[in-house]
């Protein structure tokens, strides 16, 4: 089964400053899916960023851009220009291309932003 | 608008009383799916559905029944409910029409078992 990796149980930035969160995870399928989710304190589930296997551009929304090593196995968030609104718990998740339809999550890292 | 609805939100309930959570959504997915959300454990999938009257165990599936009589519906059924089922449950849909693996969620449904 494949498994994520999120290592850091909490992470804290400042307001307008960059944090990366890392992901690391473990699969043996070569082309499959990973995402970021964000589950501000409302606890809705919002998808941040996705990015494909077979596509070696790193994917990119707006201040969130992702570091996407396929050898490695490691997909880290970038957040730039932290904002408040940033603050949240955020997973880590893999679903392979072929094999259905369930995400395999993180246990997910806390940000904290502070003014 | 495109949602996936769950119901209810919040529910203290106690031991042995059987309770349903309800799940709707209105995008004509073919997938749906159940998760609960606990500290340090990330989301783990409970069971899924992969159409109408198709169903089958995720990894976490003891102590819960689910049913898909209707594509829009998959209700979450706990029919003792016992503490260790208290958590934040999560129902989720897709569409192999997107190509993009992406999981709808709702809203969430938080319940406590005393």
């Amino acid at each position: 089964a494949q498994t994520v990796t999120q290592s850091q149980p909490e992470m804290s930035v400042q307001e307008a400053e960059t944090v990366t969160l890392s992901c690391t995870y473990d699969t043996s399928e070569s082309d499959y899916y990973l995402f970021w989710y964000k589950q501000p304190p409302s606890r809705q589930m919002i998808l941040v960023i996705r990015q494909e296997a077979y596509k070696q551009q790193n994917a990119t929304e707006n201040r969130f851009s992702v570091n996407f090593q396929k050898a490695a196995k490691s997909f880290s968030l970038k957040i730039s220009d932290s904002q408040l609104g940033d603050a949240a718990m955020y997973f880590c998740a893999y679903k392979g291309r072929n094999s259905g339809y369930a995400l395999n999550f993180g246990k997910g890292t806390s940000l904290l932003v502070t003014p | 608008e495109a949602q996936v609805t769950q119901n209810p939100r919040y529910l203290i309930t106690v031991t042995g009383k059987k309770l349903t959570v309800t799940c709707s959504q209105n995008m004509n997915h073919e997938y749906m799916s159940w998760y609960r959300q606990d500290p340090g454990l990330g989301l783990r999938q409970i069971y899924y559905s992969m159409n109408v009257e198709v169903t089958d165990k995720g990894d976490v599936p003891e102590g819960y029944k689910v049913s898909r009589k209707e594509k829009r519906n998959f209700p979450l059924i706990l029919e003792s409910p016992s503490p260790n089922q208290t958590s934040l449950y999560f129902c989720a849909s897709s569409t192999p029409a997107l190509n993009t693996g992406e999981l709808f969620f709702g809203e969430g449904s938080r319940l406590t078992v005393l």
